[in-house]
């Protein structure tokens, strides 16, 4: 089953705006990673937070982690068309090498 | 090579037909993922290998599934005798570990449609 679940499911913005993601998971995690899914591609990795970590930044990527309410947000600043995109939370446990992906967000960024 | 690569990346196939799947990892990971993801869902995993070994088979969802990678480099998935609800996108990844994490390089996917 899967653990991440990312909320809201679909986001539709206008490109310069900022775009917002949340995911939650049930249990103790080793780290939470952002994947993101374009049309037709593959799934890149974008981001990975340890789960001592409380906020880390990537470019126009800022991804935050609470374990204490067990949740994590992706922020996109000045989005811009092509990251109009699936975006997928996974989360990674001790012990266990799998992924437990959410069911993704979807984002359009509108030009 | 310079990105993990499966193929085909296309496959229609009747349903009862065998169908076998490849995935060419990067070189140097150890480590290699199959995951399912059906339409409009996230990824979910099968199964993994380190090198040859598979530690890990309990995402598989029967045992028309199987996985091999006898070498410890290229590794297929096998649905035998397919059905309809097979139909998916398959996607495999291989992994580095870097100061104790993991991050796993996604491969463009397989889809595969069961008629």
């Amino acid at each position: 089953s899967q653990q991440g679940e990312e909320d809201p499911q679909a986001l539709s913005i206008q490109e310069g705006e900022n775009a917002t993601m949340n995911c939650s998971y049930k249990t103790s995690i080793n780290n939470l990673q952002w994947y993101r899914q374009n049309s037709g591609r593959g799934l890149v990795h974008l981001i990975l937070i340890r789960s001592n970590e409380r906020e880390k930044h990537s470019g126009r990527l800022r991804v935050t982690l609470d374990t204490s309410k067990k949740s994590s947000s992706l922020l996109i600043t000045a989005s811009r068309a092509a990251d109009t995109a699936s975006y997928f939370c996974a989360t990674a446990y001790y012990g266990n090498n799998r992924l437990a992906f959410g069911k993704g967000n979807q984002v359009v960024v509108i030009p | 090579g310079a990105g993990v690569s499966q193929s085909p990346r296309y496959k229609v196939t009747k349903r009862g037909q065998d169908v076998t799947l490849r995935c060419d990892p990067i070189s140097s990971h150890a480590t290699l993922y199959w995951y399912q993801q059906a339409l409009g869902q996230g990824p979910e995993f099968l199964t993994y290998f380190n090198y040859e070994a598979q530690p890990d088979k309990s995402g598989l969802p029967s045992d028309r599934f199987s996985a091999e990678r006898p070498e410890g480099s290229i590794s297929t998935l096998t649905i035998q005798r397919t059905e309809q609800r097979d139909s998916a996108m398959y996607r495999c990844a291989s992994s580095l570990v870097t100061s104790g994490q993991e991050t796993q390089y996604f491969g463009p996917g397989t889809r595969l449609l069961v008629l």
